[in-house]
């Protein structure tokens, strides 16, 4: 959804080495998420924010920080980045009314060494 | 883990309706169901998402049981582009940010 926008979206570094992930939209959507995907598996929620004041922890947020900058951006860091964190991430979007479904980006496919 | 069953892999011949379905047996009164597929590495798309009635877009149909214990994505011409992972959802907690994405259907679809 070229309304959702991740950078970068290839990453390669080292381990210990401090990492930020970048999502904007302009969808006008209050809500935003990232999520990791592990190969052969499904995604799982690290962080999610209702709104610029309300962040809260997903399902893995163990070794991962966000910082919600305004209503389009939300930003996922990794301060120490290890192996284990090598994954996709995607960033999703969504209205606050009741229901309305999640828009995601196309990932950051992000390569620890 | 999910709130859904879905199976594993199926197969379906280019042109043909594409009828996936999925169980959802403990979805709660206001629980909506959502559907996305995901090609390769590529976002997961949405498709389409439904409470009670049956749905309808340009992209698919979505039919829900009465008793909402189960329902069917519907691609009623599958192409080839439409080969992919279809997830079907049920938020725990009805909180949209909860979406737990499980294994899926594999959906690969034949000349």
């Amino acid at each position: 959804d070229a309304d959702v926008t991740q950078t970068p979206r290839n990453r390669i570094t080292k381990t210990g080495k401090r990492i930020m992930l970048e999502c904007s939209q302009t969808k006008g959507h209050d809500r935003m998420y990232w999520y990791r995907q592990d190969p052969g598996l499904g995604l799982r929620l690290i962080y999610y924010s209702f709104d610029v004041k309300d962040i809260n922890k997903g399902e893995i947020s163990d070794g991962y920080s966000v910082s919600r900058q305004a209503q389009a951006k939300f930003s996922l860091s990794l301060e120490s980045a290890i192996p284990n964190q090598t994954a996709l991430y995607f960033c999703a979007t969504s209205g606050s009314t009741w229901g309305q479904p999640q828009h995601f980006g196309d990932g950051t496919r992000l390569s620890i060494l | 883990d999910a709130k859904t069953t879905q199976p594993p892999s199926m197969d379906c011949a280019e042109g043909r309706a594409a009828n996936l379905p999925c169980n959802h047996s403990t979805i709660s009164g206001n629980e909506y169901v959502y559907w996305y597929r995901q090609i390769h590495s590529q976002g997961p798309q949405y498709i389409i998402h439904g409470l009670k009635n049956n749905e309808t877009n340009e992209m698919a149909s979505l039919i829900i049981t009465e008793d909402r214990k189960s329902s069917t994505l519907i691609l009623p011409h599958a192409t080839l582009r439409d080969t992919a992972v279809y997830y079907c959802i049920v938020p725990y907690g009805g909180s949209q940010g909860n979406l737990i994405f499980g294994k899926g259907t594999k959906l690969s679809v034949k000349p």
